[in-house]
């Protein structure tokens, strides 16, 4: 079945030592998102891709960066990570930007815990 | 900043009785999609509505679309306790795929 795959499920971390979250997608969609959600609050878009073209939101920390190496691909990279930094991950995949083609399709999610 | 606001926040129902939660937006939306939070789990996306007053319906879930396309609204009829879970409603502007969503409603559902 095509879907959104999130390695690892659950991800423990000291304080300020860096962690990579992985999102891979077998739907061949051109854009890929990450989202943070903390608890019972809606996920917050932290950047997107189109393709290879990488999109910040405004309001992200310097601290979150992103990498997609192919389509396939995406690499949530936290480079100091604060105690604030303590959520669930969500990666999410769409085919297109604009509507009606972009449906957002999420994996299951990386919950982070920060020491 | 674009906003959307959903409420309420948190709906207590018996089996059986009918829910709703509104969305409504601060500018006029492009389209609006709902998605199905259950808990411990990830957004799972339901529907997707763009045209002015649109409704479309689900089995027992019910969607709109208002006229002015600033607000839309999500009705479930006669719940299940599997209908428990957070719902969102996130609204596109203009030709951005960005959504925004809104705070998302608990629905909880009591045998």
């Amino acid at each position: 079945d095509a879907m959104v795959i999130q390695n690892p499920r659950y991800q423990v971390t000291q304080f300020g030592k860096p962690v990579t979250l992985s999102c891979s997608q077998t739907l061949n969609h051109n854009v890929m998102y990450w989202y943070q959600q903390k608890s019972s609050q809606a996920p917050k878009l932290l950047f997107h891709y189109y393709d290879k073209d990488f999109n910040n939101e405004a309001d992200t920390p310097d601290n979150f960066q992103s990498r997609r190496p192919n389509t396939s691909f995406c690499f949530l990279d936290i480079r100091s990570p604060g105690l604030g930094d303590a959520a669930m991950y969500l990666c999410a995949t769409s085919r297109e930007w604009t509507p009606p083609y972009n449906e957002q399709f999420f994996g299951p999610g990386t919950r982070l815990t920060v020491l | 900043g674009q906003q959307v606001m959903q409420i309420p926040q948190y709906q207590h129902v018996q089996e059986g009785e009918d829910f709703t939660t509104y969305c409504n937006s601060s500018t006029t939306l492009s389209n609006i999609q709902w998605y199905k939070q259950r808990p411990g789990g990830h957004p799972v996306f339901l529907i997707q509505l763009v045209k002015s007053g649109e409704v479309k319906k689900q089995k027992r879930l019910t969607f709109q679309f208002g006229e002015a396309k600033k607000n839309s609204s999500l009705h479930i009829t006669a719940t299940q306790t599997t209908d428990v879970g957070t719902y969102f409603c996130a609204g596109g502007s203009g030709n951005t795929g960005k959504l925004i969503f809104g705070q998302g409603t608990t629905l909880q559902v009591k045998p």
